[in-house]
């Protein structure tokens, strides 16, 4: 399995928007509600952000938000704020009953 | 609330196998509607998926990893495991364990335990 294609970085000043786009196939993304989101800082374990494409737990901002079109997820951030910087993954069920995470996005609040 | 905990060796020498165990505390491993995962991330590298056990002991794993992995339960301990047989350098990662709520959601995560395959 392929992992999912995210872009390598995006940057963004503060209080701006950014969306990091995490692309598949028809065998994960476009074929499931099943699209999550993590962040990761440096040295520490990935952070649940967003689940089912769109769903935030509790606790996670309400800057941040998910969507998908086809075979594309989406997650935005609003009002970037400079602990937002971090690198940011998402993951996506299969139609092989397996997992698959996208490669990774460095955000960099300038 | 539920935390995970890895643990195993840091050095693993290459042709051996890598054993590391996950310890559930604040929950059951054997309550249904969670698979209980592993993934790794090699340095400066991306996620990696390696698989996940059903508290009924179903597996699933990489395409890419099946051949050398295996995910097993001790309900007696609540705790899970993961073997990665034949290891190589390029097996030398972070692993981490976690709970999958359905979905491809992963909360709560481990720590993180480094892995070095190294002679």
């Amino acid at each position: 399995q392929s992992a999912l294609t995210q872009p390598a970085s995006v940057s963004g000043s503060p209080g701006q928007s950014i969306t990091i786009s995490c692309t598949g196939t028809s065998s994960d993304v476009g074929g499931y509600n099943y699209v999550s989101w993590y962040q990761q800082h440096p040295g520490k374990a990935p952070k649940l952000m967003i689940y089912d494409v769109s769903n935030r737990p509790s606790g996670v901002s309400n800057r941040f938000s998910g969507s998908k079109s086809g075979n594309t997820a989406s997650l935005t951030i609003s009002g970037l704020q400079g602990e937002d910087e971090a690198d940011y993954y998402c993951s996506s069920h299969t139609s092989s009953s397996t997992q698959v995470f996208g490669g990774g996005t460095k955000l960099t609040v300038l | 609330q539920v935390q995970l905990q890895e643990s195993g060796p840091g050095l693993v020498k290459p042709s051996q196998t890598l054993s590391l165990t996950c310890t559930v505390s604040g929950g059951s491993i054997s309550s249904g509607g969670y698979y209980w995962s592993w993934i790794r991330q090699h340095p400066g590298k991306g996620l990696e998926w390696i698989g996940y056990i059903y508290y009924t002991g179903s597996t699933y794993y990489n395409p890419s990893l099946k051949s050398r992995v295996t995910i097993s339960l001790d309900t007696s301990k609540n705790q899970f495991s993961l073997k990665l047989s034949s290891v190589t350098a390029a097996d030398t990662a972070v692993y981490y364990c976690a709970r999958e709520g359905g979905g491809s959601s992963y909360d709560p995560w481990g720590q993180g335990t480094l892995v070095t395959v190294s002679s």
